[in-house]
């Protein structure tokens, strides 16, 4: 069956520290891969989507990710977090030939000063 | 930008009655609409496709009857729960299927339904 698997439930890092979210998804063929920010109170937006090319995929706000297609990995990275980046932040797949998105369970980060 | 607008943001209504909420794409045209669902601490669930112009598909377990999906123009579509009860007190949010922008899809707001 087609999943999206996010490790990190909850995660708690100090201002500048390094941030690394898990990201797995179980699909066959080609897949579309995203990262969405949820900030409190507000909609999903976008940060960064990977169609194909360079699996490094830079997105807004100093989020990267990295698609390694023989990990079936997308792991969102950004070398130094704001008290801003609290949010919760989620994992979505879909298939190429599709646009519906299967979205991971989310990460919750809180940022503290 | 695109914007997706969803009306209420927020409802509560008894138990019994119907709920309607409303997903408008702002300034670009969306053939396809999606409604999601989401649960307190949890993701987001697919819940149905909705087609501008044709019936909803719904994803396995979602009851067609009870969540009526009209999609009648290409900037609104509309989830009704009918007969709520409780147990649909959720957060529902849906997005629109932008094939001329550079997002695949651009989410709305989303509407906080209670029902006592």
């Amino acid at each position: 069956a087609q999943s999206v698997s996010q490790h990190n439930h909850h995660v708690i890092l100090s201002e500048a520290a390094s941030l690394e979210l898990g990201c797995n998804y179980s699909y066959g063929g080609t897949v579309n891969l995203f990262w969405y920010v949820q900030y409190p109170g507000q909609h999903l937006q976008l940060l960064l989507k990977y169609f194909s090319g360079d699996p490094l995929v830079k997105g807004i706000k100093g989020f990267e990710a990295e698609f390694i297609k023989s990990k079936f990995s997308f792991n969102l990275r950004k070398p130094s977090v704001q008290w801003s980046d609290t949010a919760e932040y989620f994992c979505a797949v879909n298939a190429d030939s599709g646009y519906a998105l299967n979205f991971g369970k989310g990460t919750s980060l809180l940022v503290t000063p | 930008g695109a914007v997706v607008s969803q009306h209420p943001s927020w409802v509560i209504c008894k138990s019994g009655t119907s709920v309607k909420i409303e997903c408008r794409s702002l300034d670009f045209q969306a053939t396809t609409m999606f409604w999601y669902r989401q649960f307190p601490k949890q993701s987001l669930m697919l819940m149905a496709t909705s087609n501008e112009g044709s019936k909803a598909t719904y994803e396995q377990g979602v009851e067609k009857d009870k969540f009526l999906i009209n999609h009648a123009s290409l900037t609104l579509s509309t989830l009704t729960v009918t007969s709520a009860h409780p147990e649909d007190s959720s957060f529902y949010i849906c997005s629109a299927r932008d094939e001329q922008g550079l997002q695949p899809q651009h989410f709305g707001d989303g509407t906080r339904l209670s029902i006592l």
